[in-house]
């Protein structure tokens, strides 16, 4: 059982550089998320989605755009990438009712 | 003010310690609480749910305080293994699914 997985694991990216990060769930769950982790700040909430079809910024969305696909994937995409996006990024899915998160195993992109 | 602190640490405790960590939260509308473990360069996981009437998962003891708004851990009979950041997470009801997390508790257990 795969859970929620995340590609790529890490990238480099120079200053004005697009790029996606993608993420797929195989467990059905309704709502799918975007995090930062950056040393000291915790987990912050970029964007997410409730269900397949909509998508609500969360507390950090400048500079991002998200997509939900379909249930099962929700990706992220850096239009012009500055080096203060240097960070560690988490895609996480609940289900409905239950709202213990399931993470993927992060990306680590640095911006230069 | 943050929505969810906690202590940063680190805490350096010898196996066998006891340790407890609290959490602070300021939204007293927030209906779950949990604790999740995240290990070095890895990702969160559910480590438990804390109730209201506190519950106990093996050496672990979740304590939830809405009057004063503040959740704690306690690690009994440390080991090794348990050496981790600790973050603590709230849902608050107007968040829908949303969860918000604290910056994290770092535990070192030390032989």
């Amino acid at each position: 059982n795969a859970g929620v997985t995340q590609t790529p694991k890490f990238q480099v990216l120079k200053t004005g550089q697009s790029m996606t990060l993608q993420c797929a769930q195989d467990m059905n769950h309704n709502s799918m998320y975007w995090y930062r982790q950056d040393p000291g700040m915790g987990l912050r909430l970029i964007y997410y989605s409730a269900s397949e079809g909509t998508t609500d910024k969360g507390e950090v969305p400048n500079g991002y755009n998200v997509s939900r696909l379909n249930k099962r994937e929700f990706s992220l995409r850096l239009e012009s990438a500055a080096p203060s996006q240097t960070s560690v990024y988490f895609c996480a899915s609940t289900e409905g009712g239950d709202v213990r998160a399931f993470f993927g195993q992060g990306t680590r992109l640095t911006v230069v | 003010r943050k929505e969810v602190e906690q202590d940063p640490g680190p805490f350096n405790v010898p196996e066998g310690a006891t340790v407890a960590f609290n959490c602070t939260y300021s939204n007293s509308a927030s209906q779950s609480f949990f604790w999740y473990r995240q290990d070095c360069r890895k990702e969160p996981k559910l480590l438990m749910s804390v109730y209201s009437s506190g519950n106990e998962d093996g050496r672990f003891t979740a304590q939830l305080n809405r009057a004063s708004q503040y959740i704690s851990l306690l690690i009994r009979d440390s080991k090794l293994s348990d050496s981790a950041t600790y973050l603590c997470v709230v849902r608050p009801m107007e968040y829908g699914n949303k969860l918000v997390f604290g910056a994290g508790t770092i535990l070192r257990v030390k032989s």
